[in-house]
């Protein structure tokens, strides 16, 4: 597609219920990025995929959170028992390759709500 | 202490006017620096990149001192679409250059 895309757009979900955040990178893109944005702050590092492989995940911030991206195109960001700690937006961005020469394309975001 | 820090603001400002924004970091290991602007409830979209020389683009101006470990970015003649918030970004080097952004600068231009 064109841009970065990702969905749900919104999620409202109970404390302890697990959710699934998917993004579907620029076609071709290589790297593709999470970031966890909490309100009022910039956007921080989860974790890095290169094709399939997951290269870098030392931004998750506990093992409730897991990432994959089997086939080396979309990604999808699994929370397992979610916390109201959770509530942010999640922003995807992939890039032509890793040393971001040619930029990063962020999607518009999942604002996960945690009730 | 974050990586990068800015003032969050809000930096209220008349149309028209120039405005300055300054961030530092702190791993002197950063090899690329960039602003970023993030509109409400928007994704992050680049504004510009940041040069050891200094770049101009346009009504945007953005400097960084490595000595300092400082950037700036100076926005001349605002205007009312500029009212977004701005992100200082670092990236380090490895096998990804993942970005780390500051908290972010928010400014409104008001009429």
């Amino acid at each position: 597609g064109a841009g970065v895309s990702q969905s749900p757009r919104y999620k409202v979900a109970k404390r302890g219920q697990d959710v699934a955040l998917r993004c579907d990178p620029i076609s071709g893109h290589v790297s593709l990025f999470w970031y966890q944005q909490a309100l009022g702050q910039g956007p921080e590092f989860l974790t890095y995929f290169q094709n399939e492989a997951q290269l870098d995940k030392s931004g998750l911030p506990s093992d409730r959170f897991f990432a994959e991206r089997p086939e080396g195109s979309v990604s999808t960001l699994k929370i397992q028992r979610t916390q109201q700690e959770d509530s942010a937006v999640y922003l995807c961005a992939s890039s032509l390759e890793g040393q971001g020469v040619y930029g990063y394309t962020f999607g518009s975001g999942t604002r996960l709500t945690v009730v | 202490r974050k990586e990068v820090e800015q003032d969050p603001g809000p930096f209220n400002v008349p149309e028209g006017a120039t405005v300055a924004f300054n961030c530092t970091y702190s791993n002197s290991a950063s090899q690329s620096f960039f602003w970023y602007r993030q509109d409400c409830r928007k994704e992050p979209k680049l504004l510009m990149s940041v040069y050891s020389s200094g770049n101009e683009d346009g009504r945007f101006t953005a400097q960084l001192n490595r000595a300092s470990q400082y950037i700036s970015l100076l926005i001349r003649d605002s205007k009312l679409s500029d009212s977004a918030t701005y992100l200082c970004v670092v990236t380090v080097g490895g096998s990804a250059r993942q970005l780390t952004f500051g908290s972010g600068t928010q400014l409104t231009v008001l009429p």
